[in-house]
């Protein structure tokens, strides 16, 4: 079964203070590593795709990697805008076409 | 990216009455719509995947005479929670696929928020 951990569960961040989140995961043939960002009471805004080991992408402060067993959200000098719940999924082989979330990382900035 | 809109944001309903929730891709062809629900700090779990012109398929424990999901088209999908009681009310929230070329991307709506009074 594809599982996916993420941690830590909450991160409180200065304004400027550079940090990373982690996303474990396990995965019978890995189609895709998806990173999203949840404001409260809306829906999760896509962030990026990453498909194979040594993979990176970045969108302005953000830059995600991957590895065989992991995936990183580097966040680089965070703004309070940046405060949001990231979210973590892994699409398989088994039951293709679903994503399996992780219960995501709460990020706090203050200014 | 690729847009997906849902309507109502809110709906208060009554106990027993039933909810209908759309779900459109704005700029973009779905063929495969996928509907969640969100509990209170809780991450997202799957209901249901829709494909257009076809039954959907529900996941393991979800009703699928209380939620019925209709993919007429292949801009629009539909759900809609049957004689609803209080322990429906969640943020529910779709989700289309844009899969293109060996590229994958899942796009979801900004939710409805759902009370069952």
């Amino acid at each position: 079964e594809d599982q996916v951990t993420q941690s830590p569960e909450a991160l409180r961040l200065q304004e400027g203070e550079s940090s990373s989140l982690n996303c474990s995961y396990t995965v019978s043939g890995l189609r895709g590593l998806f990173w999203y960002r949840q404001d409260p009471g809306k829906g999760p805004e896509f962030l990026f795709t990453l498909y194979s080991a040594g993979e990176e992408k970045e969108k302005e402060r953000l830059k995600a990697t991957l590895t065989k067993k992991e995936s990183f959200l580097h966040i680089t000098a965070p703004k309070p805008e940046d405060s949001a719940t990231y979210l973590c999924a892994v699409r398989g082989n088994t039951g293709f076409q679903k994503l399996v979330f992780g219960t995501g990382t709460r990020l706090l900035v203050s200014p | 990216g690729a847009v997906v809109s849902q309507h109502p944001s809110r709906v208060i309903c009554k106990s027993g009455t039933s909810v209908k929730i759309e779900c459109r891709s704005l700029d973009f062809q779905a063929t495969t719509m996928f509907w969640y629900r969100q509990f209170p700090k809780q991450s997202l779990m799957l209901m249901a995947t829709s494909n257009e012109g076809s039954k959907a398929t529900y996941e393991q424990g979800v009703e699928k005479d209380k939620f019925l999901i209709n993919h007429a088209s292949l801009t629009l999908s539909t759900l809609t929670v049957t004689s609803a009681h209080p322990e429906d009310s969640s943020f529910y929230i779709c989700s289309a696929r844009v899969q293109d070329r060996g590229s994958y991307e899942q796009y979801f709506g900004p939710g409805t928020r759902l009370t069952v009074t």
